[in-house]
């Protein structure tokens, strides 16, 4: 199984600061089949960042998304209020697919 | 624009059999070559991959699950459906269907209790 670890836990940040989120695989993630997820109070997870890289359909272009094998980052670079939220990292290439922990975005 | 959305009872009674259906609108569950997976999220934590089943056919379950998980696809409807068995407290959660990577259904609680 792929563990996924995130950190930090928690990031606090004010408004119009660059964010970077970490996600770190305990095996190599084959076709950078890695995801990124961001979910607000009550809502359902919202797709940012699929294949390591790429953005999905309407994400902002502040949102970008590197890495490959077992290390892999999601940039924010300038926090809009929108944004304070939690992170999720997700590998889909081997299974059991499985979720990092979550990073929470908070403001500062 | 496919869009998905999930169903069923909102209460289970412990040890009964949890069975949820996800509707798919927008596009063909059989085409497009995509993948389908159900997910919950127990409250106030994290995210759990519980079942997947290919364009081809192939399913895989959460090893933690495995006994008691069931995915299946229902192509005539355009739907595809979880089954959990034997279902306690800690089975609480908001459950997720999605087409693998996206999109995801806004979720349903389920919730187990007498």
């Amino acid at each position: 199984e792929i563990v996924l670890t995130q950190s930090p836990g928690t990031l606090s940040l004010s408004p119009g600061e660059r964010a970077t989120l970490s996600c770190r695989a305990s095996q190599t993630v084959t076709y950078n089949f890695l995801a990124w997820y961001q979910q607000g109070p009550g809502q359902a997870p919202r797709l940012l960042i699929y294949g390591a890289s790429s953005r999905a359909t309407g994400v902002p272009d502040r949102f970008s998304g590197s890495g490959s094998g077992t290390d892999f980052t999601l940039t924010i670079s300038r926090l809009e209020p929108e944004d304070f939220a939690v992170y999720y990292c997700h590998q889909y290439d081997s299974s059991p697919f499985t979720f990092g922990p979550g990073t929470k975005v908070d403001i500062k | 624009q496919v869009q998905l959305q999930e169903s069923g009872p909102g209460l289970v009674k412990p040890s009964q059999t949890l069975s949820l259906t996800c509707t798919v609108s927008g596009g063909s569950i059989s085409s497009g070559g995509y993948s389908w997976s159900w997910i919950r999220q127990h409250p106030g934590k994290g995210l759990e991959w519980m079942a997947y089943l290919s364009y081809s056919g192939r399913i895989f379950y959460n090893p933690s699950l495995k006994s008691r998980v069931a995915i299946s696809v229902d192509t005539s409807t355009n739907q595809f459906s979880l089954k959990l068995s034997s279902v306690t407290a800690a089975d609480t959660a908001v459950y997720y269907c999605a087409r693998v990577p996206e999109p995801w259904g806004q979720g349903t609680l389920v919730t187990v209790s007498s």
